[in-house]
């Protein structure tokens, strides 16, 4: 039973334009929400969070969206840039543990 | 800040080794420790949940006898694959914060392959 699906696979954007990565849950009962960025040979690092009481949370380029009626979140990279390549993972909390997405390979084209 | 460390990177054992993973936090107090592995293609999933000085707290369906997790200190876990077996092999990686409403900070895993 997943209970957090990111259902792209991977996606790809012209440098400068929006990326818009999406993910669904399951449970209604997570009550936070976080994107996590991964690079090869790397750990995730974590790049912005939402709580489950808001509809949205900016930081810089990132900005992450949450739909709690649609049970829905995206994750919007503006302007998009190289570095940005990526896999991002979307996570969901609730009760102190993380559930994960499969993740969704970002590829920014020049 | 909030780096976290987890060695070995990658090992090669042969089948029935015991085999331990390392999990430190490097510039900060880690309350909570988590264990996590990653099939291929598949989500991270955690394996467990360790406080320190107390004993970890295994999810559903992994065997606590075979993952072996101590958590001695505020700054290292350890995890201990018992008399691996091929279907061990995996993607297992540690994460660790000081406050439950802080994100977790994530080690950069260690690949484990069982001949």
């Amino acid at each position: 039973d997943q209970q957090v699906k990111q259902n792209s696979p991977s996606l790809s954007v012209q440098e400068g334009r929006i990326s818009i990565l999406n993910c669904d849950y399951t449970n209604s009962m997570f009550d936070y929400f976080l994107w996590y960025k991964k690079y090869p040979a790397e750990g995730p690092t974590f790049l912005i969070s939402i709580s489950s009481i808001k509809d949205k949370n900016e930081d810089g380029r990132f900005t992450v969206f949450l739909n709690k009626s649609a049970k829905h979140l995206s994750l919007h990279i503006v302007p998009s840039q190289p570095g940005d390549s990526a896999v991002y993972f979307c996570a969901a909390e609730g009760a102190q543990k993380l559930v994960f997405g499969q993740g969704t390979r970002l590829t920014i084209n020049p | 800040g909030a780096v976290v460390s987890q060695h070995p990177s990658r090992v090669i054992c042969k089948s029935g080794t015991s085999v331990k993973i390392e999990c430190r936090s490097l510039d900060f107090q880690a309350t909570t420790m988590f264990w996590y592995r990653q099939f291929p293609k598949q989500s991270l999933m955690l394996m467990a949940t360790s406080n320190e000085g107390s004993k970890a707290t295994y999810e559903q369906g992994v065997e606590k006898d075979k993952f072996l997790i101590n958590h001695a200190s505020l700054t290292l876990s350890t995890l201990t694959v018992t008399s691996a077996h091929p279907e061990d092999s995996s993607f297992y990686i540690c994460s660790a914060r000081d406050d439950p409403n802080q994100p977790q900070h994530f080690g950069d895993g260690t690949r484990l392959s069982i001949l």
